[in-house]
């Protein structure tokens, strides 16, 4: 079993703040970083699936980055909305590259 | 497409009973998964299958079994339902495996009393 860390564990920000959450993982045997947005009383959404290692994507105000050798992962909100307020979940696959190993997930609270 | 299904939304159990949570899926995807999700734990892997016949285990599969007979039916089975297996379960599918995105379904939430 591989651990995926996040922090923090939880946020809270201001409308309009820019924010960025991380996440950890063993380097070794890397195939694929995911990022889903959860809110509550839904199901998990995917935001990004990251590969490369220096990967950079973007989907509106949201984007993320990728460091494979290093074993972390950015998420970065530009301009937070009262919408953006859910659980960010990172996760990477086993050793076998079959299936995903999520984090704990980074609350995003953002009040208006 | 309806997407991954799941039924039913909501169920109670008794202790010792079991049970059948629904997943079907109509992407034609090779991958499904079962995750749980209990507070302040996130998701945790139950059992995922690569194609139709074919399962394994993942985290914590002990107390659940699973079927794949068709591509788009990936049934989880609880057979003596225990307190501890109250939770969220949700199940996921991907068309492949690692580097393509998982869609999940509506959630299931269990209660074992």
């Amino acid at each position: 079993i591989l651990n995926v860390e996040q922090s923090p564990q939880s946020l809270h920000v201001q409308e309009g703040d820019s924010t960025n959450f991380t996440c950890s993982f063993p380097s070794s045997n890397f195939y694929a970083l995911h990022w889903y947005r959860w809110e509550t009383a839904k199901s998990p959404e995917a935001l990004f699936v990251m590969t490369l290692n220096g990967d950079e994507k973007k989907k509106g105000r949201i984007s993320a980055t990728l460091n494979t050798k290093e074993g972390y992962s950015y998420l970065y909100i530009k301009g937070s909305q009262p919408e953006d307020s859910a659980t960010y979940l990172c996760a990477r696959f086993n050793q076998a590259g079959t299936a995903l190993i999520f984090g704990k997930g980074t609350t995003l609270s953002v009040s208006s | 497409n309806a997407g991954v299904t799941q039924t039913p939304k909501f169920r109670i159990l008794k202790i010792g009973q079991s049970m059948t949570l629904q997943c079907a899926q109509d992407m034609n995807h090779n991958y499904m998964y079962w995750y749980r999700q209990d507070p302040g734990m996130g998701l945790k892997l139950i059992y995922y299958s690569v194609g139709a016949g074919i399962t394994d285990k993942g985290e914590v599969p002990n107390g659940y079994n699973v079927s794949r007979s068709t591509t788009e039916d990936f049934p989880l089975r609880l057979e003596l339902a225990a307190p501890s297996q109250t939770s969220v379960y949700f199940c996921a599918s991907s068309y492949t495996g690692s580097g393509d995105t998982q869609y999940f379904g509506p959630g299931t939430r269990l209660t074992v009393l």
